[in-house]
């Protein structure tokens, strides 16, 4: 099955500074690659996503890129702000038909924006 | 949409006892997942459902757990006997089908004391 490494696992950056998030998956059909963003006490949300026929999707201050040959994905973030502050997960998705719906996470980054 | 409704919000329960979780996804999605997650082994994936029909239960943990979804609109969790290791938030997700966003339900606290 497939397998999402993240790292760093936390990340400490002051404001108005990037923080880069990374990602590898294990399984080469993988196709959807989707990021959450769990502020304390809350549901994981998507933040962005990426599919497998693009490089880069951009959001304002938020991006994401994918490699698929190396099967590396990462977030940056520019710009940050103290709201950023949370713990974000990665996820992989393969496309490898039927009813695989299998949305695999990575173990989560903790970003502390300090002000 | 009121989104992915997860009942209950807390859960305190004695060692051994039977514990039911609940959830209610998105109206027309027809993928539902159960997640666990914990400070040490952050989202784990138990379970999940493809229109009703459990697709990977290879994420339950014991015999202790077990899941149902008897119509789209309803599923439970359920484990007995409780153990104090599964204390954890158990969330819940819906999606519309391959390849689209997961949205989560806002998770249950469950504390076995």
């Amino acid at each position: 099955g497939e397998n999402v490494e993240q790292h760093p696992s936390t990340l400490s950056v002051q404001e108005g500074d990037s923080a880069v998030i990374k990602c590898t998956y294990s399984d080469s059909a993988s196709n959807y690659f989707p990021w959450y963003k769990q502020e304390l006490g809350k549901r994981p949300q998507l933040i962005i996503d990426i599919r497998s026929n693009v490089g880069e999707k951009k959001d304002q201050r938020i991006a994401v890129t994918l490699n698929k040959t190396a099967k590396h994905f990462s977030l940056h973030i520019t710009e940050t702000q103290p709201e950023d502050s949370a713990v974000y997960f990665c996820a992989a998705l393969p496309n490898s038909g039927g009813s695989n719906y299998k949305l695999t996470f990575g173990k989560g980054t903790l970003l502390t924006v300090n002000p | 949409d009121a989104g992915v409704i997860q009942s209950p919000r807390h859960e305190v329960t004695e060692m051994g006892q039977e514990v039911t979780l609940r959830c209610k996804p998105i109206s027309g999605h027809n993928s539902l997942f159960w997640y666990r997650q914990t400070m040490m082994r952050g989202l784990e994936l138990l379970i999940y459902f493809n229109n009703n029909v459990p697709i990977d239960d290879s994420g339950m943990p014991e015999d202790r757990f077990s899941a149902k979804m008897p119509n789209a609109s309803f599923s439970t969790l359920k484990i007995q006997p409780s153990e104090p290791r599964d204390s954890a938030v158990y969330f819940c997700a819906s999606s519309p089908g391959q390849g689209n966003e997961a949205f989560f339900g806002q998770g249950t606290r469950l504390t076995v004391v």
